[in-house]
């Protein structure tokens, strides 16, 4: 099984301010296509979970282009250009090469 | 509108069995595959398995292969995940997805607790 590891666990972030996560695979997400296997989700307290990013750098739909993806093979970094109070919660990435694997979650929350 | 909708909180003592439900709408259900979720506040979101509605073939992820059952009813276009002898343990939320690309539209969560 694919194990997935993110850091920081926790984030206190600046509102205007950049910020990013880090996200490392056991083994390689680069699919023979070429597309990386990974998604980046979005947990607010009391609603479901909300895609970012996924093949590891498209945004989905909706998505505030403040979120990017980037990275190949096992090291993986979202950032957020300027975080707003809105993205407060708690970041996943997740592998979808085989089948699925979560990270620990990266909580964010304001200074 | 794309929605998928799940069956209500339940409450169970161990050893009771349950099926949750996940009920899509607005798009073609047997053409895509179905997620599992699990939000537990110590582990936060775990992978459980995936059903693909089309012919039902089914994933689970090692954690949970044995401990639940999924499958889908085509005709009502609803997935379900079932636990024959419920846990302590298999208090939580959960969450059914649809991938596509990612896992793009999610339930809203059913929370299951299991206490004597």
């Amino acid at each position: 099984e694919i194990v997935m590891t993110q850091s920081p666990l926790s984030l206190p972030v600046t509102p205007g301010e950049p910020a990013s996560i880090s996200c490392r695979s056991s083994q390689s997400l680069l699919h023979t296509n070429g597309h990386n296997y990974l998604d980046w989700y979005l947990h607010k307290p009391g609603q479901s979970p909300q895609l970012l990013i996924f093949l590891g750098s498209k945004r989905a739909s909706g998505v505030p282009d403040r979120f990017s993806g980037s990275g190949s093979g096992t090291d993986f970094t979202l950032k957020i250009s300027r975080v707003e109070a809105e993205d407060v919660g708690v970041y996943y990435c997740m592998q979808a090469l085989q089948n699925g694997t979560f990270g620990q979650g990266t909580k964010v929350e304001i200074k | 509108e794309v929605q998928l909708v799940q069956s209500g909180a339940e409450v169970k003592k161990p050893g009771e069995s349950l099926k949750i439900s996940c009920q899509g709408s607005g798009f073609s259900f047997i053409s895509y595959w179905i997620v599992w979720v699990r939000q537990t506040p110590g582990k936060g979101l775990e992978w459980m398995g995936t059903i693909y509605p089309f012919d039902s073939d089914t994933t689970y992820s090692p954690s949970f292969q044995g401990q639940v059952t999924m499958s889908v009813d085509k005709s009502i276009r609803t997935a379900y995940l079932q636990w024959d002898s419920l846990k302590a343990s298999d208090s939580a939320v959960y969450y059914c997805a649809r991938r596509v690309g990612g896992y793009d539209y999610w339930g809203q969560g059913t929370l299951v607790t299991v206490s004597s």
